[in-house]
């Protein structure tokens, strides 16, 4: 059974450019999840993603934003990149439930020069 | 208040030593806690999961639960510098919440 997918792995932006990230879930799960991760705010949540509808958000500006596909492939896209986006983008799928757990991909690095 | 805290750390044990990880939660409805371990550089991975009160113990790995406390617990015995990594602790209520991370460095 294939693993959760993110590409790209790395990627190198220039202040006030846009990106879009791709996350390819196991599949049969629904639920796609995305975090950003850096050294001093550790794991913040950004926005979670259920049979295509935006389930929950973070407290994240309105440049972040996401969606996801009818074959619950998801997209998260930052516009007007900042310095401080520099972080490790984290995808997670997961099925249905209480007792499911999460299933993390390989993270893109995203720095912004 | 975040729905999942864990002590920010960092955490430096000596080899061999304990090693406690702490969390505490703030929906009294979370039926499952878990417990990652992240290598620098890598992806979070599933070390352990708990449903009831009490202890769970794998090998070196006990994870402890309290839903009158809303706390929960990692210990690691017989620390070795392998177990150098971000520990993150995660329960699922309305969604799934994980906390920020706590580095656990294990000194030789």
């Amino acid at each position: 059974k294939a693993g959760v997918t993110q590409t790209p792995r790395y990627l190198i932006k220039t202040r006030g450019q846009q990106v879009t990230l791709s996350c390819s879930p196991i599949s049969g799960h629904r639920s796609v999840s995305w975090y950003q991760q850096t050294p001093g705010q550790g794991l913040q949540f950004l926005f979670e993603y259920f049979s295509e509808t935006q389930r929950n958000k973070g407290n994240f500006p309105g440049r972040f934003s996401g969606r996801q596909f009818s074959n619950s492939r998801s997209e998260m896209n930052v516009s007007t990149l900042e310095l401080g986006d520099s972080a490790l983008y984290l995808c997670a799928s997961r099925s249905p439930g209480f007792y499911t757990e999460a299933f993390f991909g390989q993270g893109t690095r995203l720095t912004v020069v | 208040q975040k729905e999942v805290e864990q002590n920010s750390g960092p955490l430096s044990v000596p080899e061999g030593a304990i090693a406690s990880l702490n969390c505490t939660y703030s929906d009294r409805g979370s039926q499952s806690f878990f417990w990652y371990r992240q290598y620098s550089g890598k992806s979070p991975e599933l070390i352990m999961f708990i449903y009831s009160n009490g202890d769970k113990e794998d090998g070196r790995f006990t994870a402890q639960l309290n839903k009158a406390s809303q706390y929960v617990s990692l210990l690691i015995r017989d620390s070795q510098p392998s177990d150098s990594a971000t520990y993150l602790c995660a329960a699922t209520g309305n969604q799934f919440y994980f906390g920020t991370g706590t580095s656990l460095t294990v000194i030789p």
